[in-house]
């Protein structure tokens, strides 16, 4: 089945750094991907649509300047949390629409001290 | 009103016991339906599509109620594997974007 590959798979930063997180779709083209952001006990929350060779679509109260998406790529799509904060600390996850449906990456459990 | 709702759980049956979980939607143009299961820091994975007809997969039957906007999971004879959270997921007709349900959290006791 489709596959899409997801790093890091954790990460720890400093407050005020930036962190990029990758999303590849590796056995099919993704014009689209998803990029969603999950608190402890709470459900996966979308955060926007990354278009291939086009701006993305931010949900309301996403902050584009500091959630950078950039999707150059039919295969490869990448987050970057800007300036990160301990109140960005959360689990991000990737998904793209296939063939058969949406998979996901495995998520990246970012940890800003 | 949130758009997809679910029972709040946690659900903590013994094995072999049958749960349900209800899930209902808000938007009347949602087209798509699923269930995910979530393990605990991993990745949400699709378990079953949801049709109008109704289906079944193994000991997992899925109903839908487009008039009523409901939808719900049976689990038959459950396994202490079947511990996981469940999401009840919808997507618009011609959006491909998903939208989750909190989830019910389920766990099967010895």
């Amino acid at each position: 089945g489709a596959v899409v590959s997801q790093h890091p798979s954790r990460v720890i930063c400093k407050s005020g750094t930036s962190v990029k997180i990758e999303c590849r779709s590796l056995d099919f083209q993704a014009t689209t991907m998803f990029w969603y952001r999950q608190f402890p006990k709470k459900s996966l929350m979308l955060m926007a649509t990354s278009n291939e060779g086009s701006k993305a679509t931010y949900e309301q109260g996403v902050e584009k300047d500091k959630f950078l998406i950039n999707h150059a790529s039919l295969t490869l799509s990448t987050l970057t949390v800007t300036s990160a904060h301990p109140e960005d600390s959360s689990f991000y996850i990737c998904s793209a629409r296939d063939y058969g449906g949406y998979t996901f990456g495995s998520g990246t459990r970012l940890t800003v001290v | 009103r949130k758009e997809v709702e679910q029972d709040p759980g946690p659900f903590n049956v013994p094995e072999g016991a049958t749960v349900a979980f209800n899930c209902t939607y808000s938007n009347s143009a949602s087209q798509s339906f699923f269930w995910y299961r979530q393990d605990c820091r991993k990745e949400p994975k699709l378990l079953m599509s949801v049709y109008s007809s109704g289906n079944e997969d193994g000991r997992f039957t899925a109903q839908l109620n487009r008039a009523s906007q409901y939808i719900s999971l049976l689990i038959r004879d459950s396994k202490l594997s079947d511990s996981a959270t469940y999401l009840c997921v919808v997507a618009l007709r011609g959006a491909q974007k998903l939208v989750f349900g909190q989830g019910t959290r389920l766990t099967i006791n010895p």
